[in-house]
């Protein structure tokens, strides 16, 4: 099946410094990448959809200045926390449609877990 | 999307079947019913999907009742390693990339 590789896995920071996380589609082209966010014991909740090679499209609620999204290729998207803080710790995961299926499935990255001090 | 309910949680001998259901009463008639799992700290992964007849594959079965208001996935020989949270998600297919929205799921215990 297809992968999808996170890095890095896990990341602790400096409240005001800013992460990169990246995601890639290792075996395949992803035309759409989405990002979630995960609080402990609860769901994944969806922060953005990204399209290659134009803007995110954000969920209510997600600032799009503090969550930066850049999927410039068809292999890469990653996400920038800036100036993070405390309570932007939690569970990252991408998730990547493309390949061969014909029912756009989405394949999920195995997270990045992000502890801001 | 339709909403879905699931039990919160459930649990399985281990080697014996473990039945998820899962009900989205408003489904509509493009809508899919897919699964997905999560084991604790890793992302979700892919277990079937189907629209109204029953899937049968590698990892799983389910089963879609006539009128599309109800489903069971079924594990039929379960592991300790199937200890996860399910998710039961509706989802149209409309040709180009649409969005999951995951539940709060059922977490599944697998005990010996």
């Amino acid at each position: 099946g297809a992968v999808v590789s996170q890095h890095p896995s896990w990341v602790i920071c400096k409240s005001g410094t800013s992460v990169k996380i990246e995601c890639r589609s290792l075996d395949f082209q992803a035309t759409t990448m989405f990002w979630y966010r995960q609080f402990p014991k609860q769901s994944l909740m969806l922060m953005a959809t990204s399209n290659e090679g134009s803007k995110a499209t954000y969920e209510q609620g997600v600032e799009k200045d503090k969550f930066l999204i850049n999927h410039a290729s068809l292999t890469l998207s990653t996400l920038t926390v800036t100036s993070a803080h405390p309570e932007d710790s939690s569970f990252y995961i991408c998730s990547a449609i493309g390949g061969s299926s014909s029912y756009n499935e989405q394949f999920f990255g195995p997270g990045t877990r992000l502890t801001v001090l | 999307d339709a909403k879905t309910t699931q039990p919160p949680s459930m649990d399985c001998a281990e080697g014996r079947a473990a039945n998820l259901p899962c009900n989205h009463s408003t489904i509509s008639g493009n809508e899919y019913v897919y699964w997905y799992r999560q084991i604790h700290s890793q992302g979700p992964q892919y277990i079937i999907h189907g629209l109204k007849n029953n899937e049968t594959n590698e990892m799983a079965s389910l089963i879609i009742t006539e009128d599309r208001k109800s489903s069971t996935l079924i594990l039929p020989h379960a592991t300790l390693r199937d200890t996860a949270v399910y998710y039961c998600i509706v989802r149209a297919y409309t040709g180009t990339a649409s969005k999951l929205t995951f539940g709060t799921g059922t977490r599944l215990q697998v005990t010996l």
